[in-house]
């Protein structure tokens, strides 16, 4: 069984260019969570899809991000404009019920230059 | 606010030996999961150990263990026999039950010596 994938592994960008990150959930999982590590600190929560519902976005930094997953299927994470404290991993997580054990993808390593 | 504490950026442990992560957290709750997650370089983070905040006894997956202590609120893992394959990044974390709301710590990188 595939698990949780993201595209692209690496990206690097200059301030202010849009980068869009996606996350294919473990198939069946209706459940998909977004995180991000900033450089050498922990992994924080961004937000919490329920198929393709928001439940939970309360960790989201700004208005620059924008997370959707239509047709409750595969998400993506839209940095726009990107500034320079948008570096980090962004990693993507899913699990099948809420509350279950949530399975990780590899992250996605962003640079904004 | 939950905040989960790992104050050791970096260990290291001879092959075969033993080592233990250390882990504090801070919660007004007394219902609570807590993790240890493990992330190989350049590959993804998985699940090594969980244990809920009712049992007392401590969680064990094979030469994994951990040592909770509920009142302290400390959360350590113990690796025993160490392997190559165990060197890894390793992150402690939190989850209020009825919450998707993980908490992580900063993490610790693990190198394991020949």
């Amino acid at each position: 069984e595939a698990g949780v994938t993201q595209f692209p592994s690496h990206s690097v960008i200059e301030k202010g260019q849009t980068v869009t990150l996606r996350c294919d959930p473990i198939s069946g999982h209706d459940n998909l969570y977004w995180y991000r590590r900033v450089m050498g600190k922990e992994i924080k929560f961004l937000l919490h899809f329920v198929k393709e519902s928001k439940q939970d976005e309360s960790g989201m930094p700004n208005n620059r991000f924008l997370a959707e997953r239509t047709g409750g299927t595969y998400s993506t994470l839209k940095v726009q404009p990107a500034e320079l404290e948008d570096s980090g991993v962004y990693f993507c997580a899913s699990s099948q019920y809420e509350g279950n054990e949530q399975f990780f993808g590899p992250g996605t390593r962003l640079t904004v230059l | 606010a939950q905040t989960v504490t790992q104050s050791q950026p970096e260990m290291s442990v001879q092959e075969a030996e033993t080592v233990t992560l250390s882990c504090t957290y801070d919660t007004s709750e007394s219902d609570y999961y807590l993790f240890w997650y493990k992330q190989p370089p350049s590959r993804q983070m998985i699940l090594v150990i969980r244990q809920e905040a009712y049992k007392q006894q401590n969680a064990t997956e094979n030469r994994f263990s951990v040592n909770f202590q509920k009142a302290a609120k400390s959360f350590s893992l113990k690796i025993s026999d160490s392997q190559l394959g165990d060197a890894a990044m390793y992150f402690c974390a939190y989850r209020r039950t009825r919450s998707n709301d993980m908490r992580f710590g900063a993490g610790t990188r693990l190198t394991v010596k020949p």
